[in-house]
């Protein structure tokens, strides 16, 4: 079956640019969750929606970092006036419950802001 | 919150051989540990995972260990082969009663030579 897919896959943005990143879990998968990866680090926890309320968001790094998950499966992480320390791969990754904890990872978008 | 170390940043060995990595966490109420496999430019994919109430779990030629006790766990990979060259990470989450949202340790770049 399909696996997370995400959108697009690169983008390069000016500093000072808004972007937007689109998440789609695998169908059915109640719990999703948005981390951020820079170069040579392992991923790190920005955000986590149950359906459609988003229940944490302790990892976001500004305010600047918005996502959103109105119907409950595609999700989208919107960044604005993006900045260079905004650069990494932003991953998406769901779970079919609450209390399952297999993450299944997308591709990821990797973001440059020049 | 949680802390996960992880040790070695890099690991070099034959085909053939036996690659160890090992991480701690500092949370004593973590209970679900994986191990993500990363390739470069890919998405990481789950390549073993355990939980606390066991000690020890193996998938052919990949083993986890967990020591509650001393909060540590380690990936065991026997008789490694060219393909296993990647970037591996561990993770700890509470599972259960939470979402599970993962605590990364840094990476360990594997690179098995033929």
């Amino acid at each position: 079956g399909a696996g997370v897919s995400q959108s697009p896959r690169y983008k390069v943005a000016k500093r000072g640019q808004d972007v937007a990143l689109r998440c789609d879990p695998i169908s059915g998968h109640v719990s999703l969750f948005w981390y951020q990866q820079a170069l040579g680090q392992g991923p790190e926890f920005l955000t986590y929606f149950q359906n459609e309320a988003q229940l944490d968001k302790s990892g976001l790094p500004s305010d600047r970092f918005f996502a959103e998950r109105p119907e409950g499966s595609v999700s989208t992480l919107k960044i604005q006036r993006t900045q260079q320390e905004d650069s990494a791969v932003y991953l998406c990754a769901s779970s079919s419950s609450e209390r399952d904890n297999e993450q299944f990872f997308g591709p990821g978008t990797r973001l440059t802001v020049l | 919150g949680e802390n996960v170390e992880q040790h070695p940043s890099t690991l070099s060995v034959q085909e053939g051989d036996s690659a160890v990595i090992k991480c701690t966490y500092s949370d004593s109420a973590s209970n679900y540990f994986p191990w993500y496999k990363q390739e470069l430019g890919k998405r990481p994919q789950l390549i073993i995972d355990i939980r606390s109430n066991v000690g020890e779990k193996k998938d052919q030629r990949i083993a986890v260990t967990l020591n509650k006790t001393a909060k540590h766990f380690s990936l065991h990979i026997t008789e490694t082969q060219p393909e296993d060259s990647a970037v591996y990470f561990c993770a700890a989450t509470l599972s259960g009663t939470s979402y599970g949202k993962l605590t990364f340790g840094q990476g360990t770049i594997l690179t098995v030579h033929p």
